[in-house]
């Protein structure tokens, strides 16, 4: 089956610092990666779609500059919370869509991210 | 998308089915409907979907009505592990039968399984 790999799968940082997650897919070549926030007893919350060598699509309310979208090659996309404050603390979880012909399951997620800024 | 409505919260016994049931009045024909799960701290899991057949793998049983405007999704033997945020979602398959755009998540139910 398709596997997506987070990584970290905690950190905590400095409050003006930045923080890179990484979601790669494992055996899978995914066009399309989206990013999610979830605050605690909340539901995920899509922050953004990202397309292979192009420009991501951020939902409304969600910073481009703050949240950086990097997704150069097939197999992996990168999260950058820039100048990180104690509100962006939360739980950051990537999915990759396995764009095979027939494969209905689809979107594969990866294991989350929790960020804490202190 | 479809928007979907289910019961926030739900309590079953060890050992015995856990029937969740999600209403998608507003379906249209190229429709699914996909449950995923999601237990603490840990990304969503995909359990199974379907179109208007009932379907089941190992994971759990989907019930379609007829109209296709609600589901129930059946956990045979439910155990303390599947104490889980359950979503039901309802998303669009193309004609190539892959699924595209993005995944929208609702509240989704609590179910708690206690001994």
């Amino acid at each position: 089956g398709a596997v997506v790999s987070q990584h970290p799968s905690w950190v905590i940082c400095k409050s003006g610092t930045s923080v890179k997650i990484e979601c790669r897919s494992l055996d899978f070549q995914a066009t399309t990666m989206f990013w999610y926030r979830q605050f605690p007893k909340q539901s995920l919350m899509l922050m953004a779609t990202s397309n292979e060598g192009s420009k991501a699509t951020y939902e409304q309310g969600v910073e481009k500059d703050k949240f950086l979208i990097n997704h150069a090659s097939l197999t992996l996309s990168t999260l950058t919370v820039t100048s990180a404050h104690p509100e962006d603390s939360s739980f950051y979880i990537c999915s990759a869509r396995d764009g095979r012909e027939g494969w209905a399951y689809g979107y594969t997620f990866g294991s989350g991210t929790r960020l804490t800024v202190v | 998308d479809a928007k979907t409505t289910q019961p926030t919260s739900m309590d079953c016994a060890e050992g015995r089915a856990a029937n969740l049931p999600c209403n998608h009045s507003t379906i249209s024909g190229n429709e699914y409907v996909y449950w995923y799960r999601q237990i603490h701290s840990q990304g969503p899991q995909y359990i199974i979907h379907g179109l208007k057949n009932n379907e089941t793998n190992e994971m759990a049983s989907l019930i379609i009505t007829e109209d296709r405007k609600s589901s129930t999704l059946i956990l045979p033997h439910a155990t303390l592990r599947d104490t889980a945020v359950y979503y039901c979602i309802v998303r669009a398959i193309n004609a190539g039968g892959t699924s595209y755009g993005k995944l929208t998540f609702g509240q989704g139910t609590i179910l708690t399984v206690h001994p």
